[in-house]
């Protein structure tokens, strides 16, 4: 049963224009929330954060959004670059699972010049 | 120099063939992972180990083992390699701060294809 979901396999965007990729999550008990980003025959890059005491957190063109009534959360990217086409993963741990993270499927952002 | 390596990168192998993926780290951190990635199924953990005294089964261990030779070296071995451990493999490295912000470090990647 997959706890942290991305239902969305792909994401086509325009230069300039706002990504937004989201996650859902199963288990109330996660209290940290990370998206990954990943090239092609790269590892994932950690990309932002956000604890589970805020709603907002973000870092230059990245923002994260969570909404822990929904157990929802979103990355946007604003403004979106060619160079932001990789796939995102988001991924979740709580203390209880000793920071180990559980990961979504991945989201595959593709933005066109 | 890359933080966390991994070798070897590609790697093609028969039906039960014993194949060991090695994992190195100059990070300085104590927590070492290992998953595996298949197409639509984002990353699974395998094993992980908290120091070089602790090694901890993750989501997929079976088919699996483990090694921490010391701090910065953890290594994956399959003992009888089978078709559907064909995926790509990732070593992952963490330094333990607080257990819900912990945030991993993860190596380019070993593809394995086992045939």
């Amino acid at each position: 049963d997959q706890q942290v979901k991305q239902n969305s396999p792909s994401l086509s965007v325009q230069e300039g224009r706002i990504s937004i990729l989201n996650c859902d999550y199963t288990n109330s008990m996660f209290d940290y929330f990370l998206w990954y980003k990943k090239y092609p025959a790269e590892g994932p890059t950690f990309l932002i954060s956000i604890s589970s005491i805020k709603d907002k957190n973000e870092d230059g063109r990245f923002t994260v959004f969570l909404n822990k009534s929904a157990k929802h959360l979103s990355l946007h990217i604003v403004p979106s670059q060619p160079g932001d086409s990789a796939v995102y993963f988001c991924a979740a741990s709580y203390g209880g699972s000793q920071g180990n993270l559980i990961f979504g499927k991945g989201t595959k952002l593709s933005v066109k010049p | 120099d890359a933080d966390v390596t991994q070798t070897p990168r590609n790697r093609i192998t028969k039906t039960g063939k014993r194949i060991m993926l090695e994992c190195s780290q100059t990070k300085g951190h104590d927590r070492m992972y290992w998953y595996r990635q298949d197409p639509g199924l984002g990353l699974r953990l395998i094993y992980y180990s908290f120091d070089v005294k602790d090694i901890n089964k993750g989501e997929i261990s079976d088919g699996y083992s483990v090694s921490r030779q010391a701090q910065a070296k953890f290594s994956l071995s399959l003992e009888s390699a089978i078709p559907n451990q064909t995926a790509l493999y990732f070593c992952a490295t963490s330094e333990y701060s607080h257990p819900a912000t912990d945030t991993q470090y993860f190596g380019p990647g070993t593809r394995l294809t086992v045939l």
